[in-house]
């Protein structure tokens, strides 16, 4: 089945601990993206890759950092999370013409 | 700067139609989409427009785009308690890469 992992669903974790959220298509999408999801907001890009080793900011990455080191993965990781990045997190990959988007990654940061 | 603006509520009635109003800014975009959100899951493609065009139809769904104005619109017919969702409005830019903006989503409520 085409489709765009994410792991965890679901994480609580404290202020300043390093983690990462992985990210896995099975599609060959170039595109692969994260956007994070808040209320009244709603999506804002954190960056984007356009292909391996290619990656760029979107409008909200400062604390995040994300690698395409391989077609298929996309981590984000947050090298010192802060309560503020407390959110809904959304990996997307597509080949040009709309994203496919996984399930989410509810994150808490206390 | 860079927006896409949508109304956060619609409510309709089970069997009316329902249309879903959106605006951008950026009158270099290529394409321009709608997405579904059900709770708790992630979004789905529902349709896109390329921004030549000025109307897509598929199935109960049609897409309006009025590029002079800005304005793209989602009629969903025959809405059904099924269609109970978000619904977010995206345009992709002609950046060169791949920006894809989306609005704050409207969330239709269907009575029966």
């Amino acid at each position: 089945e085409a489709q765009v992992t994410q792991n965890p669903r679901y994480l609580i974790t404290v202020t300043g601990k390093k983690l990462t959220v992985t990210c896995s298509q099975n599609m060959n999408h170039e595109y692969m993206s994260w956007y994070r999801q808040d209320p009244g907001l709603g999506l804002r890009q954190i960056y984007y890759s356009m292909n391996v080793e290619v990656t760029d900011k979107g409008d909200v990455p400062e604390g995040y950092k994300v690698s395409r080191k391989e077609k298929r993965n996309f981590p984000l990781i947050l090298e010192s999370p802060s309560p503020n990045q407390t959110s809904l997190y959304f990996c997307a990959s597509s080949l040009g013409r709309g994203y496919t988007f996984g399930s989410g990654t509810r994150l808490t940061v206390v | 700067g860079e927006d896409v603006e949508q109304s956060l509520f619609l409510s309709v009635r089970e069997g009316d139609s329902s249309v879903i109003n959106c605006t951008y800014t950026d009158s270099s975009s290529t394409y321009l989409y709608w997405y579904k959100q059900e709770p708790g899951a992630g979004l789905q493609l529902l349709t896109y427009i390329f921004s030549n065009m000025d109307m897509k139809q598929d199935q109960r769904l049609t897409v309006l785009l009025n590029k002079k104005d800005k304005h793209l619109s989602l009629r969903i017919a025959d809405t059904q308690t099924g269609d109970s969702a978000i619904y977010f409005c995206a345009e992709t830019q002609n950046t060169g890469g791949f920006k894809t903006i989306f609005g704050a989503g409207t969330r239709l409520f269907v009575k029966a």
